[in-house]
């Protein structure tokens, strides 16, 4: 199974902050990464697919990157709606596909 | 407006079984194929089966191979989960997820807002 690192797993940062979070996969995926947001009680919510392809309706201020086995996800300036958790998935080996272990983003 | 609404969580005994079921509207349900995804308490998402959009095919993860099926009626758009043979690690908010295809790879686009499952004596 392919394994998927993400980092940091918490971080506190203030609105309007740049934020990065890093993927990195046990082996090479080439560029078949999506990113995730979740909120408690909400559903999960895609915001990149094939590493940088913003989904419709998602905000500019997220962006994706990366290939082979290291990814990020950017936010260039944090909002309040943006405290969430975010999550890795990589479809690689779809449609056995795993997540990474999940980075919540909380208030400074 | 698409809508997926899970249902039929609840707390069961361990070994013993539980159906979920997946109610979709607003997509077209026969032309995608649909996940199950979960989230214990406290831990990130874990694909759990997938279906193929003519049901043709399923595929499951190794922690619920042998005692989870899937199944889909398009007719009735609606998707389920047999869960037999239940542990306390099945334990999880189980959520029906629809995947979608572009730029040559799948991702998951819509989502339900899950169902909870506890497994406990």
């Amino acid at each position: 199974d392919i394994q998927l690192t993400q980092s940091p797993s918490f971080l506190s940062a203030s609105v309007g902050d740049r934020v990065t979070i890093t993927c990195r996969a046990s082996q090479v995926i080439s560029s078949y990464l999506a990113w995730y947001q979740h909120k408690p009680g909400k559903a999960p919510k895609v915001l990149i697919y094939a590493t940088s392809t913003l989904q419709s309706g998602v905000p500019s201020r997220f962006s994706g990157s990366g290939t082979g086995t290291e990814f990020t996800l950017t936010i260039s300036s944090l909002q309040p709606e943006d405290f969430a958790t975010y999550y890795c998935q990589q479809v690689n080996s779809y449609p056995r596909v795993t997540f990474g272990g999940g980075t919540k983003v909380e208030i400074k | 407006q698409v809508n997926l609404m899970e249902s039929g969580g609840g707390v069961v005994q361990p070994g013993r079984s539980l159906r979920l079921s997946c109610a979709a509207s607003g997509i077209t349900f026969s032309s995608h194929a649909m996940h199950w995804v979960r989230q214990a308490p406290g831990k990130g998402l874990e694909w759990v089966a997938v279906i193929w959009n003519d049901g043709s095919n399923r595929y499951y993860s190794d922690s619920v191979k042998g005692r989870f099926t899937i199944s889909r009626d398009n007719s009735k758009t609606t998707l389920y989960l047999q869960m037999d043979s239940l542990r306390a690690e099945d334990t999880a908010v189980y959520y029906c997820v629809r995947a979608a295809y572009d730029k040559y790879q799948f991702f998951f686009d819509y989502w339900g807002l899950g169902t909870l499952v506890t497994v406990s004596s």
